[in-house]
């Protein structure tokens, strides 16, 4: 089964412009939830898709956004961009319900913002 | 969701066992225990979980105490690449239809698996 894609894998941006990036789960999985790794914070839940309905969503501000299609895969944007959005971009998918189950990865995208 | 205590780095011979330790003392009974690891610059690799009872899989090992309020992710025999960050994570189980996307990550345990 193949894993987590998401592309660009490397990404460099100016102040003030948006990116998007995208995620492919998992096939069979309907959750995707996106993080935020930075070395100052550590990884950090930005929000979670779930049958195309955000269904949670971490403190983050509104520049901020996402989405998620009828197969599942999702992307994020983020608006008016800032030299702090530097980070490695991680989404995880996961079957999304049941009482237990596992998280999976994808590489991530790295997003420079000069 | 509890709160996970663990040593902030290790070191481990190669072909030796890695026991890596959390102490997650605050851990309610419908809380699971997730082990993650994460190499350099890679995505987080999901390793095991667990409830109550003791788990193995192909990766790992994943002991839990009796009272649950610790626990140990056992490599058996580490190798090289298993140098990595290992992050421990409590989780609360919930029905079917609730929310449990997220995961609290902490800082977690750096290994370093030495020749």
């Amino acid at each position: 089964k193949a894993g987590v894609t998401q592309t660009p894998r490397y990404l460099i941006k100016t102040r003030g412009q948006q990116v998007t990036l995208s995620c492919s789960p998992i096939s069979g999985h309907r959750s995707v939830s996106w993080y935020q790794q930075t070395p100052g914070q550590g990884l950090q839940f930005l929000f979670e898709y779930f049958s195309e309905t955000q269904r949670n969503k971490g403190n983050f501000p509104g520049r901020f956004s996402g989405r998620q299609f009828s197969n599942s895969r999702s992307e994020m944007n983020v608006s008016t961009l800032e030299l702090g959005d530097s980070a490695l971009y991680l989404c995880a998918s996961s079957l999304g319900q049941g009482e237990s189950y596992e998280q999976y990865f994808g590489p991530g995208t790295r997003l420079t913002v000069t | 969701d509890a709160k996970t205590t663990q040593p902030p780095s290790m070191d481990c011979a190669e072909g030796r066992a890695a026991n890596l330790p959390c102490n997650h003392s605050t851990i309610s009974g419908n809380e699971y225990v997730y082990w993650y690891r994460q190499i350099h610059s890679q995505g987080p690799q999901y390793i095991i979980h667990g409830l109550k009872n003791n788990e193995t899989n192909e990766m790992a090992s994943l002991i839990i105490t009796e009272d649950r309020k610790s626990s140990t992710l056992i490599l058996p025999h580490a190798t090289l690449r298993d140098t990595a960050v290992y992050y421990c994570i409590v989780r609360v189980g919930l029905r079917r239809w609730e929310s449990q996307g997220n995961l609290i990550f902490g800082k977690g345990t750096k290994l370093s698996v030495k020749p």
